[in-house]
């Protein structure tokens, strides 16, 4: 089986800008969580999405949004970037909704500048 | 407090030896309890899952969940050079709409050849 992928895996903005990052779940994976990962705060939880529903969000600022299509394919979605954006975004796949046991793909390096 | 807490180490083993991480989480009602292993510049990787309280072995590894103590670790036997990472413990907390995963920060091991 095919792992979880992201697109782009590394992403260069400027401040102000927006950005639309991509995940692909393990086939007949129907859950896809969303994480921040910074040396400074660790891996930290923005949001899970099953069946094309959001089921459960981090605290983090409306500029972050996502959504999931039909297929389980989710993305991402960061506006009016800020420079404290910088950071590897982490989705993570499972078969079950609620985190259960997770499958990361190899995460999007976005630098903010 | 915070929700999912590791002594961030580095915690130094020689080859061989046994290496035991730890880790203690805040909401009694926590039902999942994971161990993840991340390389330097890779994605976390799922090693164990253990549900109920005792010890759950895999291989070299082995899950030990006390739930009254709030209390959850990872041993890794014979341990080797190529276990040298970062280890991640994620608990499941329950919120309103549903469960969202919480990692600590994560345990640095280092494994002396």
């Amino acid at each position: 089986k095919a792992g979880v992928t992201q697109t782009p895996r590394y992403l260069i903005k400027t401040r102000g800008q927006q950005v639309t990052l991509s995940c692909s779940p393990i086939s007949g994976h129907r859950s896809v969580s969303w994480y921040q990962q910074t040396p400074g705060q660790g891996l930290q939880f923005l949001f899970e999405y099953f069946s094309e529903t959001q089921r459960n969000k981090g605290n983090f600022p409306g500029r972050f949004s996502g959504r999931q299509f039909s297929n389980s394919r989710s993305e991402m979605n960061v506006s009016t970037l800020e420079l404290g954006d910088s950071a590897l975004y982490l989705c993570a796949s499972s078969s079950l909704a609620g985190g259960n046991e997770q499958y990361f793909g190899p995460g999007t390096r976005l630098t903010v500048t | 407090q915070k929700e999912v807490e590791q002594n961030s180490g580095p915690l130094s083993v020689p080859e061989g030896a046994i290496a035991s991480l730890n880790c203690t989480y805040s909401d009694r009602v926590s039902q999942s309890f994971f161990w993840y292993r991340q390389y330097s510049g890779k994605s976390p990787e799922l090693i164990m899952s253990i549900y109920s309280n005792g010890d759950k072995e895999d291989g070299r590894f082995t899950a030990q969940l006390n739930k009254a103590s709030q209390y959850v670790s990872l041993l890794i036997r014979d341990s080797q050079p190529s276990d040298s990472a970062t280890y991640l413990c994620a608990v499941n907390i329950g919120r309103t709409g549903g469960f969202k995963t919480i990692f600590g920060a994560g345990t640095r091991l280092f494994v002396k050849a």
